[in-house]
């Protein structure tokens, strides 16, 4: 299995300032069409995982631009440019390369 | 929009045999992918298996032996059993679509619609 690692686990952040999370992956995502297999996803407090960013850097739909994904390979960053009291909650990311799927263990975002 | 929701026994036996559904409204199961995924108390996802709209699955090897995934096309329903279960076992169980998102040759496929997730304590 690929292991994913989330860092940091807990996030304090001030509204209207950046934040940014590193995921790191056992091997590389990439596969052999060039893309990264690498998806993020937001878990608000009790809600059901939603999707923010797939391929690695692509926005899915109704994301807001302040959220961007980065990186290749085995390193990867999220990053919010500017946080939002609605950003709360837990941040996952996913490797979609190989079966099984494999999520990070999170990293949890509280507002300061 | 589609919406997914799961059901099934709140509460199971232990060494008994867990049997969700997930009911597909708002869209068809056809032309999808679809997941079960399964979060324990006050922690992570696990990824425990998919399905193709055609029949075609891929499980967890973690939970294969246990796990049994199929789709009800004339109800518009993805099934999901575990048998054998344990206090480990004992979880939000969700289920969510794949959407594909085409490449220059093949689609990838992502995890865009989630149901709200049920919850399943087994418990003797």
């Amino acid at each position: 299995d690929i292991v994913m690692t989330q860092s940091p686990l807990s996030l304090p952040v001030t509204p209207g300032e950046p934040a940014s999370m590193s995921c790191r992956s056992g091997q590389s995502l990439v596969h052999s069409n060039g893309h990264n297999y690498l998806n993020w996803f937001l878990q608000k407090p009790g809600q059901s995982p939603q999707l923010l960013i797939y391929l690695g850097s692509n926005r899915a739909s109704g994301v807001p631009d302040r959220f961007s994904g980065s990186g290749s390979g085995t390193d990867f960053t999220l990053k919010i440019s500017r946080v939002e009291a609605e950003d709360v909650g837990v941040y996952y990311c996913m490797q979609a390369l190989q079966s099984p799927r494999t999520f990070g263990q999170g990293t949890k975002l509280e507002i300061k | 929009q589609v919406q997914l929701q799961e059901s099934g026994p709140g509460l199971v036996k232990p060494s008994e045999t867990l049997s969700l559904t997930c009911t597909v409204s708002g869209g068809s199961i056809s032309g999808y992918y679809w997941s079960w995924i399964r979060q324990p108390p006050g922690k992570g996802l696990e990824w425990i298996a998919y399905i193709y709209y055609s029949g075609n699955t891929n499980y967890n090897p973690s939970l294969k032996s246990r796990v049994t995934i199929s789709i009800d096309m004339s109800k518009n329903q993805l099934s999901l059993t575990l048998s054998s279960v344990t206090a480990a076992d004992t979880a939000v169980y969700y289920c969510a679509r794949h959407t594909p998102h085409p490449l220059a040759a093949g689609y990838y496929y992502y995890m865009d619609v989630w149901g709200k997730g049920t919850t399943v304590t087994v418990s003797s």
